[in-house]
């Protein structure tokens, strides 16, 4: 079973709808948890922190639920520069620092 | 302000040559790794670097290798190229305690025939 799962899509959706992403590990002992965002072909870049509270960035919330072991990406009015790959991150220790572990992504296609 | 370059860009070899992937960062970040990127896999830690001669090996180490003398350069050597490696390849930089914020370079794309 992969560390990080997430379905790969793509999730096609018009301007100015709200899509969702779940994602979910299997180590429970995993401390913290990010999203990256990958433009195609480009490098992924920290898109935002989930935190057990939520975490809203404008049209961004990220929420991790620990009980079940996932974490979910909202983005609300997609406009036509949110098409990307999502990539949901885990932060585990791994001898002495805190290593990444990547999902392979969710690719998202906002259309006019 | 360059931040993190990585080079060649491209890269194309034959099987059984020795290669390797220049990475530099101008942030004096302690830490530095190298992922390779394949299709299904997501990113896979290669190794890592907590400082200048401190290296060490991530998920995937085999038929590589890395060294670290500088703060700013983490080369990666693959020794004897297969076709198994060819794949994508990001340099990554963070600041030491914020290891879960990682600054890519814009990566290089390898292939092996």
């Amino acid at each position: 079973r992969k560390e990080v799962e997430q379905d790969p899509g793509p999730f096609n959706v018009p301007e100015g709808a709200t899509v969702a992403f779940n994602c979910t590990y299997s180590n429970s002992a995993s401390q913290s948890f990010f999203w990256y965002r990958q433009d195609c072909r480009k490098e992924p870049k920290l898109l935002m922190s989930v935190y057990s509270s939520g975490n809203e960035d404008g049209r961004f919330t990220a929420q991790l639920n620990r009980a079940s072991q996932y974490i979910s990406l909202l983005i609300r009015d997609s406009k036509l520069s949110d098409s990307a790959t999502y990539l949901c991150v885990v932060n585990m220790r791994h001898t002495g620092f805190q290593k990444l572990v990547f999902g392979t992504g969710t690719r998202l296609l906002v259309s006019p | 302000d360059a931040g993190i370059t990585q080079s060649p860009r491209y890269k194309i070899t034959e099987t059984g040559r020795q290669v390797t992937l220049m990475c530099h960062q101008t942030w004096s970040h302690s830490y530095m790794f190298w992922y390779r990127q394949d299709l299904g896999h997501g990113l896979r830690l290669i190794y890592y670097s907590a400082a200048a001669d401190i290296t060490d090996k991530g998920e995937v180490p085999d038929g590589y290798v890395v060294s670290r003398s500088k703060t700013e350069n983490f080369p990666l050597t693959l020794e004897s190229a297969t076709r198994s490696q060819t794949s994508v390849y990001f340099c990554a930089s963070s600041e030491q305690g914020r290891t879960y914020e990682q600054y890519f370079g814009p990566g290089t794309r390898l292939t092996v025939t």
